[in-house]
This record gives C-alpha cells, structure tokens and sequence, in this order.
C-alpha cells in the first residue's frame, strides 16, 4: 500500500531535550516536506526536500533540522525543542519529477502531535 | 504577495442541506495551481481536487463541485445534500509557478454535519 508513515502519533517531551521525528514513505517520490499545522494558521512549511541531499527552508524553518541521505526517509530533527513548538506534524510526499508540488498533488502522513512542556 | 483566504472559519448545517466552502486568493502569477483538501477527525490530509489557472470549468465529482472565477480569484467548493461522512476541517493551498515546492495554505474551514 501506497503510504507516508510518521512515527510517533503522540509525543510529549521536555524542553530542550532533543527529539526526532520519522517519516517514511514506499512511493519513491523526489519531493517530501514538512509541515506544522497550528489553531487557525492552517498549515506552514518547515522544510522541504526535492531530492536526496537537497534541502531548503520553507516559512517556519526555526529551532527545526532535516536531512535526507535516502529518498524514502525524511526526519525531523528539534536539537532543543520549546513550548512554541507544540503543534501537529505532518510529513508529505509528491510524485517525481517536475516543478513540484505544481503537477503533483500531495500524499500526507497521519501527523505527529508533539507536546512540549 | 501569494495569499490564501478562507473567511468561514466553521460552518455548521444539516444533513442534506447543500453548503459552499469559499476560497479567495491573491497571487501575482498567471500560472499557479489551486488545490483543496479535506482533514477528517482522524487527522489525515486527503487531497480532493487540483486546478490550473488556465481551466476555468466547473469540476463536480459525485457530490462535490467546484466553481473557479478568476474574475473574483475565487475557487469555492459546494457540497451538495451534505452527509455526516462529510464533516472535517477543508483547507484551500494555491502554489505559483515561479515559486516551485510551495504551497500557500488557507486556515481552513471546520464544517459540521449535523444528523
């Protein structure tokens, strides 16, 4: 089955003590992305990824790493996570090729809802 | 600057009752895509429709239908005779053509299907 996976669904932590997030996805897609979606915000881009070892910021890039050394994993690293950073995660991917996410629409992960106190 | 709003922040009807979700949108470029989807209570993002800025048709697929006026930069979504499956959070994204990988995201619309 055709799918994102993002581990863990839930995860409450502490401030500042470092945490990743995984994402997986089977459908060999070049593009994968991350989001934050907060109360009326809809959802802000973190970073994203057109391929393997090319990544750039997107809006919200702040307090958030990412690396993508394989096509099908894309983790979200918080070095030293806060309070502001308690949110729903999403990770998503988009078809190959071209001037994504223009030809493609996107396969989005279940989220992560991460709590940070 | 690209913009995306969505005015309704929650709508509310009955089971049956036909409701429009709206969208407007501000972008520079003639070339850009227009995109809705639709976040149930289980969380998920599932896309529901894309359009280019050079197809002004109606869409309707089952019981949804979209109307794109560029006139009004508007790509409002209609569900008709609404059913409880039908109830989750609907967020309108509009991406440009000279800025690749992005997409611009409405606040979305929280609709509530009442049986």
């Amino acid at each position: 089955e055709a799918q994102v996976t993002q581990n863990p669904r839930y995860l409450i932590t502490v401030t500042g003590k470092k945490l990743t997030v995984t994402c997986s996805q089977n459908m060999n897609h070049e593009y994968m992305s991350w989001y934050r979606q907060d109360p009326g915000l809809g959802l802000r881009q973190i970073y994203y990824s057109m391929n393997v070892e090319v990544t750039d910021k997107g809006d919200v890039p702040e307090g958030y790493k990412v690396s993508r050394k394989e096509k099908r994993n894309f983790p979200l690293i918080l070095e030293s996570p806060s309070p502001n950073q308690t949110s729903l995660y999403f990770c998503a991917s988009g078809h190959e090729g071209g001037r994504l996410p223009h030809n493609s629409p996107l396969h989005f992960g279940n989220g992560t809802r991460l709590t940070v106190t | 600057a690209q913009k995306v709003t969505q005015a309704q922040t929650e709508i509310s009807v009955v089971e049956k009752e036909d409701v429009t979700l709206d969208c407007v949108y501000e972008t520079r470029d003639t070339t850009y895509y227009l995109f809705w989807y639709k976040q149930p209570p289980s969380g998920e993002l599932v896309f529901l429709i894309r359009r280019n800025s050079f197809d002004e048709q109606n869409e309707i697929s089952g019981r949804y239908s979209w109307n794109f006026q560029k006139s009004t930069s508007s790509f409002n979504f209609t569900i008709t005779a609404s059913q409880v499956v039908d109830s989750a959070v609907y967020f309108c994204a509009l991406s440009e053509w000279t800025i690749a990988y992005q997409l611009i995201w409405g606040a979305g619309t929280k609709l509530i299907i009442k049986p």
